[in-house]
């Protein structure tokens, strides 16, 4: 079956530095992945996909997430965390079962400490 | 140009009571979808429409609920009778025409809260 793994619940970093979010994935076909943010009081956000080509993938906020097919991973990174980026992330494939359904993990909660 | 929207942003109720909740796409989205969150688990589908018509109702958990979007606009789901386990928050998206590399654009999410 399909699935995503975030294997973090929760993060806190310290402003300034870098951030890595993890994200696997199970999946029986090249998949397409996503990384989307959600700040309090607000929608999921898209920060980036990956359909096919580079591997690394550039987003906005400037975040980064690299496709790794031998490791079935997807890592979210920001080499310097702001504090308005404290939010909660969550990572998606699709799609599935020949619908445009997305398949999200459960979600990565980041706090920002100044 | 405005976002997804969603009403009630929350609605507490007790069990064996109806909620209805809406969910206003971007205008010239056919596509419509809905998502549940429990209790900080992921987030699962429950159901796309391509305008008007349901193109995959996998995700719906039972009878109890029932997801319609007249004239192709806005969707209504409607849980009833709700069930404690019903708790959560629903997310509504939607994405323009075509295929699935359009980008699905999301609500703020309605957060129910059954007693």
């Amino acid at each position: 079956a399909q699935s995503v793994t975030q294997p973090d619940i929760h993060i806190t970093v310290s402003e300034g530095a870098s951030l890595e979010l993890r994200c696997n994935y199970s999946y029986g076909a090249t998949p397409y992945l996503f990384w989307y943010v959600q700040s309090p009081g607000q929608g999921l956000q898209l920060l980036l996909k990956y359909f096919s080509g580079d591997t690394l993938v550039q987003g906005i906020k400037g975040f980064e997430a690299e496709f790794k097919r031998s490791q079935s991973s997807f890592n979210l990174r920001k080499p310097s965390v702001h504090w308005s980026d404290a939010a909660e992330y969550f990572c998606a494939v699709g799609p599935s079962g020949g619908y445009n359904k997305l398949i999200f993990g459960a979600g990565t909660r980041l706090a920002v400490h100044p | 140009e405005a976002g997804v929207t969603q009403f009630p942003s929350h609605s507490v109720i007790e069990k064996g009571q109806t909620v209805t909740l809406r969910c206003d796409p971007i205008s010239g989205h056919d596509n419509l979808y809905w998502y549940r969150r429990v209790m900080g688990k992921e987030i699962k589908f429950l159901l796309h429409f391509v305008k008007e018509s349901k193109q995959d109702e996998s995700g719906m958990p039972n009878n109890r609920f029932l997801a319609e979007r007249t004239g192709g606009t806005y969707s209504t789901l409607k849980v009833q009778p709700a069930e404690l386990e019903d708790s959560g928050v629903y997310f509504c998206a939607s994405s323009p025409p075509g295929g699935f590399y359009n980008e699905q654009f999301f609500g703020p999410g309605t957060r129910l809260t059954v007693l």
